[in-house]
């Protein structure tokens, strides 16, 4: 079993949709999550970090943590064609520098 | 300022050959880190370095693969004996500190073994 567990996709939604993008995650010394945002033959790029259990938004996007159930989400608004992209959560302890990848899901935003 | 850079940012080798790729982090980042990134399998940790040192090598999936890391800036993963399942996109990173979010991705070497 893989320590961040993520459906690969590809998820196509229309132009406006509200998106959700889910990953579950294993490691309980995880206290750190990430989002990232990989264009095609590009590097990822954070898109949200958030330390703990709880909300954090920021403009289109909402992360969303719930340790309880070792559950990330992260919210789209408004989705537009250019956040088609792979997007790739992941976990971080803090205490041992390797941040853990899901494998991430690639998201078509049809115009 | 510039991001991080890595080259070549494509590689065909045969199989058997050995390779090298450098990585240029953003000046004054001490941490450097080194994933793979494979159809199918996602973001796969190799090495990471704080400073010149390697603290975890764990990642390296044999020992055909090295890496080093001079004057706390440029790294090269260097290949042995590159075989077709090597084939992937190699990406380095680097951050100021510790912390994974003030990390920054390079636009990666994708490797291809014949």
């Amino acid at each position: 079993q893989k320590e961040v567990e993520q459906d690969p996709g590809p998820l196509s939604v229309p132009e406006g949709a509200i998106v959700s993008l889910n990953c579950t995650y294993s490691n309980s010394a995880f206290q750190y999550f990430m989002w990232y945002r990989q264009y095609s033959r590009k590097g990822p790029e954070l898109l949200m970090y958030t330390y703990s259990s709880g909300n954090k938004e920021d403009g289109r996007f909402t992360a969303q943590v719930d340790k309880s159930s070792k559950y990330i989400s992260l919210f789209i608004r408004d989705s537009q064609p250019s956040d088609s992209a792979t997007y790739l959560c992941a976990g971080f302890s803090g205490g041992y520098q390797k941040v853990t990848f899901g494998i991430g899901t690639k998201l078509q935003v049809i115009p | 300022g510039a991001g991080v850079s890595q080259s070549p940012s494509n590689k065909v080798t045969e199989k058997g050959k050995d390779v090298e790729l450098r990585c240029d982090p953003i000046s004054g980042h001490t941490a450097l880190y080194w994933y793979r990134q494979s159809l199918g399998q996602g973001l796969e940790f190799l090495i990471y370095f704080q400073g010149n040192s390697a603290p975890d090598k764990s990642g390296l999936p044999s020992d055909r693969f090295s890496a080093e890391r001079t004057g706390g800036s440029v790294s090269t993963l260097t290949i042995q004996r590159t075989q077709q399942e090597d084939s992937a996109v190699y990406l380095c990173a680097s951050s100021l500190g510790l912390a994974p979010d003030t990390q920054y991705f390079g636009p990666g070497t994708r490797l291809t073994v014949l």
